[in-house]
């Protein structure tokens, strides 16, 4: 069954480096999303990506986080300069065609901002 | 504004015991889509179910089962024989035209 891949599966970094979360989205999948959980609590929305433009983007979302969709594979999710409060669990979700075809999520990224 | 409400933050059950999930939502949308997801503590979410709101069938998977009432706007969970490996947090989501709105999630604690 086609996955969503997504690398690296934990990332530790240090407060005001940059971070690239990388996630490969299944093939023919068209929406890209952005997910994010911090540690006990609920899975809350970032951001959407389609047809190589951001979709609709939440409040979380601000000046730190960029997407991006370089090549015909791979979609990223930039934090510019990390802070404490960044420290989350990030998952990728992609889906063929919206809520009509439901939503495939990858495994996760977990970082650990220190 | 959307919303999923899970107002069971803890449950624990004995194995083989019958335990059902509870899942509230709100939304103006006519048309609309409620999912339920496991994730286990490995943290991957791993999908359930979706119900798209014009199919108010019950459904049953094996030992799992949904009940979905929308003149009660609820859409609960059920499973049947509860089993070690169910242990997990459960989270219903509720779909806002292109992006998911997930509850707080249950935690399901099933003890041998």
């Amino acid at each position: 069954e086609p996955e969503v891949t997504q690398t690296p599966s934990h990332q530790v970094t240090q407060m005001g480096q940059e971070v690239i979360l990388r996630c490969v989205p299944i093939s023919n999948h068209l929406y890209f999303y952005w997910y994010r959980q911090i540690l006990g609590q609920k899975v809350e929305f970032l951001v959407s990506f389609y047809n190589n433009e951001i979709s609709e983007k939440s409040e979380i979302f601000d000046d730190q986080f960029s997407v991006e969709r370089p090549d015909g594979s791979n979609f990223t999710l930039k934090i510019r300069s990390t802070k404490l409060e960044d420290s989350a669990m990030y998952f990728c979700a992609s889906s063929e065609e919206g809520q009509n075809y439901g939503y495939t999520f990858g495994s996760g990224t977990r970082l650990t901002v220190v | 504004a959307q919303k999923v409400t899970q107002a069971q933050t803890e449950i624990s059950v004995v194995e083989k015991e019958d335990v059902t999930l509870d899942c509230v939502y709100e939304t103006r949308d006519t048309t609309y889509y409620l999912f339920w997801y496991k994730q286990p503590p490995s943290g991957e979410l791993v999908f359930l179910i979706r119900r798209n709101s014009f199919d108010e069938q019950n459904e049953i998977s094996g030992r799992y089962s949904w009940n979905f009432q929308k003149s009660t706007s609820s859409f609960n969970f059920t499973i049947t024989a509860s089993q070690v490996v169910d242990s997990a947090v459960y989270f219903c989501a509720l779909s806002e035209w292109n992006k998911l709105i997930f509850g707080t999630g249950t935690l399901l604690a099933v003890q041998p």
